[in-house]
């Protein structure tokens, strides 16, 4: 079956400029994740959705950086105002459980965010 | 505040060897504990998990774990490495309240070489 798909997988942006990250998740999946891989930070967390509420945006960095879900599936990660920071790879991943601690994440391939 | 620590950022196995990647960590709370393997350029791939029972978990590709409460560990192991199991692997871990928002460590490269 589909897993969880991205898009575009590669964005070159000028410092600045806005952009936004699309995330299709797993078809019955209730809960959406976005994490951001960098060298410098790892693997972080960003926001998480139940449905279409985000009831944890404790790991989005500013308020340049916010999410939304629709209809309970496709999300959007929109970061405002580009900075060379903001350059990483960001990941996808979505789950069964609504907030379940047992379900496993399915990851999508990323988007590789280059800020220039 | 929850974390994970893998403290070998390289493992180089030979084929045919067993091999051990380290993780331990830090939570407020039962723990729920990952492994992800991440190849070249593509997201990450679940290989299992443990939530609760037998502290020995058997996962994907051969892989398993060991949950020791008592040390706060939870290393991934296989009997025997394959040239293919060479990748970048993370542990994570997140608690009952965290809505599954998973913490991970820095990774470890792992090389197999023949």
């Amino acid at each position: 079956g589909a897993g969880v798909s991205q898009s575009p997988s590669n964005k070159v942006t000028e410092k600045g400029k806005d952009v936004e990250l699309r995330c299709d998740p797993i078809s019955g999946h209730t809960a959406l994740y976005w994490y951001r891989q960098s060298l410098g930070q790892g693997l972080e967390f960003l926001i998480y959705f139940q449905g279409n509420s985000a009831p944890d945006k404790s790991g989005l960095p500013s308020d340049r950086f916010s999410a939304e879900r629709t209809g309970g599936s496709v999300s959007t990660l929109t970061i405002q105002r580009t900075q060379q920071e903001d350059s990483a790879v960001y990941l996808c991943a979505s789950s069964l459980g609504a907030g379940g601690v047992s379900y496993e994440q399915y990851f999508g391939p990323g988007t590789r965010l280059t800020v220039t | 505040a929850q974390s994970v620590a893998q403290p070998e950022d390289q493992v180089n196995v030979a084929e045919g060897n067993p091999l051990t990647v380290k993780c331990t960590y830090s939570v407020s709370g039962n723990p729920y504990l990952f492994w992800y393997v991440q190849y070249p350029n593509r997201g990450l791939q679940f290989l299992l998990k443990y939530i609760t029972g037998d502290n020995l978990v058997k996962g994907s590709y051969g892989f398993e774990a060991e949950f020791n409460k008592s040390q706060t560990s939870f290393h991934l192991k296989k009997p025997s490495a394959l040239v293919s199991d060479s990748a970048l692997y993370f542990c994570a871990v997140t608690i009952y309240n965290q809505g599954g928002k998973l913490i991970f460590g820095q990774g470890t490269e792992l090389s197999v070489k023949p």
